[in-house]
């Protein structure tokens, strides 16, 4: 069946380098993906979003990145802060469904 | 804008016991959304409502699983009767629309409701 998926659960980083968090999916009628970060305790939070007729968008410290030959999606965090620890998810959707990856956990070292 | 807000944040019950879930959903919202979210399968859509109307109710695991919408700023999320495997942590989404313009989130989540049936 087709999925969203993540490539490694966990990532740690040090404090200030830039992070990437990567993702894999294999539904290619999806046309739109998103990031979303959940802290403990919250519900997830709105990163960024990409539309499939690009291949990059940035925003504020975030930068996501398409590739729909291979199927990938990443997300790039630049100057990693301690506030940037949580459990990032990339989600594709497919009309109104979204399905969600399993997750990243980042943990960023002081 | 306060968010979308659900209540309780935890739930304690005992297996066969009725539970009640609720969800405000954000002023002008039409859209509103269950999840669940597990460890073992992460975050699955159970129901969505559009214009207080239930239009896919295909993820709701079973008959014990009821959603109803009575108007556009609140909704509940029924099990009756619970059992142990209902354990998850439960969210409500609302969106303006269903895929949401440039920049901005399709779905805005609650903190969800921590339910532990045993």
């Amino acid at each position: 069946g087709e999925s969203v998926g993540l490539h490694l659960p966990t990532l740690s980083v040090q404090e200030g380098d830039n992070s990437i968090i990567n993702c894999a999916y294999s539904n290619s009628a999806s046309d739109y993906f998103i990031w979303y970060k959940q802290e403990s305790g919250k519900g997830p939070q709105f990163i960024i979003d990409i539309r499939s007729n690009m291949d990059k968008r940035q925003g504020q410290r975030v930068t996501v990145l398409l590739n729909k030959t291979v199927k990938h999606l990443s997300l790039q965090i630049a100057a990693t802060q301690p506030g940037d620890s949580a459990v990032y998810f990339c989600a594709e959707a497919n009309d109104y469904k979204l399905s969600f990856g399993a997750g990243t956990t980042v943990t960023v070292r002081a | 804008d306060a968010g979308v807000i659900q209540s309780p944040r935890h739930e304690v019950t005992e297996m066969g016991q009725e539970v009640t879930l609720r969800c405000k959903p954000i002023s002008g919202h039409d859209y509103l959304f269950w999840y669940r979210q597990t460890m073992m399968r992460g975050l699955e859509l159970l129901i969505y409502f559009n214009n207080n109307v239930p239009i896919d109710d295909s993820g709701m695991p079973e008959d014990r699983f009821s959603a109803k919408m009575p108007n556009a700023s609140f909704s509940t999320l029924k099990i009756q009767p619970s059992e142990p495997r209902d354990s998850a942590v439960y969210f409500c989404a609302s969106s303006l629309e269903l895929r949401g313009q440039e920049n901005n989130s399709p779905l805005h989540f609650g903190n969800g409701t921590r339910l532990t049936v045993t």
